[in-house]
C-alpha cells in the first residue's frame, strides 16, 4: 500500500540549516506537500512541489524533490526557534510519520 | 476568513462509552477530511467527503466509527463504543478542491484530543 516516511528527530542549532527527508511510494502523486504542526495545533501547509519539478525556493525553504528515488527533502536555511515543531511530507491525504524539529540557542 | 472549528476540544470518557466530536469546515469548502492522529504519529485519513457524499471511508472501523456532512457543510464523527485504542487527537481539515487530484491545500482545525480511560 502507500507509505510515507520519515526519520523522527532532528536536532540543530539556531542559525544552521535544517534538513527533513521524506521517502513516499506512489509515483502517481501529481504534487507533494509539506506541513507543519506546532504543540496544540492542527497542520499547516508549509510549502509543496508539483511532480514536473526538481527544486522549489521560497524564502528561507527549500524543497527537493529526486522522482526516480522517491525521495522528497525540505530545507530550512537560517533555522530560528519559532521553527521547533513537527513536519510532516505527504501525498494527497497519505501523511508520513512527522519529524520532530528541535531548534537550540 | 474564519478556520475551520472544531469541538470539543478535549474529551475523556471510559471505554465502551460513546462520543462524537464536530467540526465546521471553511465556508465554502466542498470537501472534509476526518483524521485520526495517535500520539507520535501522523495523521490517518477515517473518511474523506465531498459535499455530503462519501468519497474514502476505507480506513473507518465501521463496526464502532460512523461520520455524517448534512448538508453539505457541518460534519459529525461519532465512536461508539470506545476502545483504548481509541485514544488519539481527532483533526478535521477542508479544502475548497475536489481534493482526487491536483493541488489540493487541506486546512485544519485544532482538533479534539479523546482520552479513553
Amino acid at each position: 500500500g502507500e507509505d510515507v516516511e520519515q526519520s523522527l528527530f532532528l536536532s540543530v542549532r539556531e542559525g544552521d540549516s535544517s534538513v527533513i527527508n521524506c521517502t513516499y511510494t506512489d509515483s502517481s502523486s501529481t504534487y507533494l506537500y509539506w506541513y507543519k504542526q506546532e504543540p496544540g495545533a492542527g497542520l499547516q501547509l508549509l510549502t509543496y512541489i508539483f511532480s514536473n519539478m526538481d527544486m522549489k525556493q521560497d524564502q528561507r525553504l527549500t524543497v527537493l524533490l529526486n522522482k526516480k528515488d522517491k525521495h522528497l527533502s525540505l530545507r530550512i536555511a537560517d533555522t530560528q526557534t519559532g521553527d521547533s515543531a513537527i513536519y510532516f511530507c505527504a501525498e494527497l491525504v497519505i501523511f508520513g510519520t512527522g519529524t520532530r524539529l528541535q531548534v537550540f540557542p | 476568513e474564519a478556520g475551520v472549528a472544531q469541538s470539543p476540544r478535549y474529551k475523556i470518557i471510559e471505554k465502551r462509552q460513546s462520543v462524537a466530536f464536530w467540526c465546521n469546515p471553511i465556508s465554502g469548502h466542498a470537501t472534509l477530511y476526518w483524521y485520526q492522529q495517535i500520539l507520535g504519529q501522523g495523521p490517518k485519513l477515517l473518511i474523506q467527503f465531498q459535499n455530503n457524499g462519501v468519497v474514502d471511508d476505507s480506513q473507518l472501523p465501521k463496526d464502532r466509527f460512523s461520520a455524517e456532512r448534512l448538508k453539505g457543510v457541518d460534519s459529525t464523527l461519532k465512536i461508539q463504543p470506545a476502545k483504548l485504542e481509541d485514544s488519539a487527537v481527532y483533526l478535521c481539515a477542508s479544502s475548497p478542491t475536489d481534493g482526487t487530484s491536483g493541488y489540493n491545500e487541506q486546512f485544519f482545525g485544532p482538533g479534539t484530543r479523546l482520552t479513553v480511560l
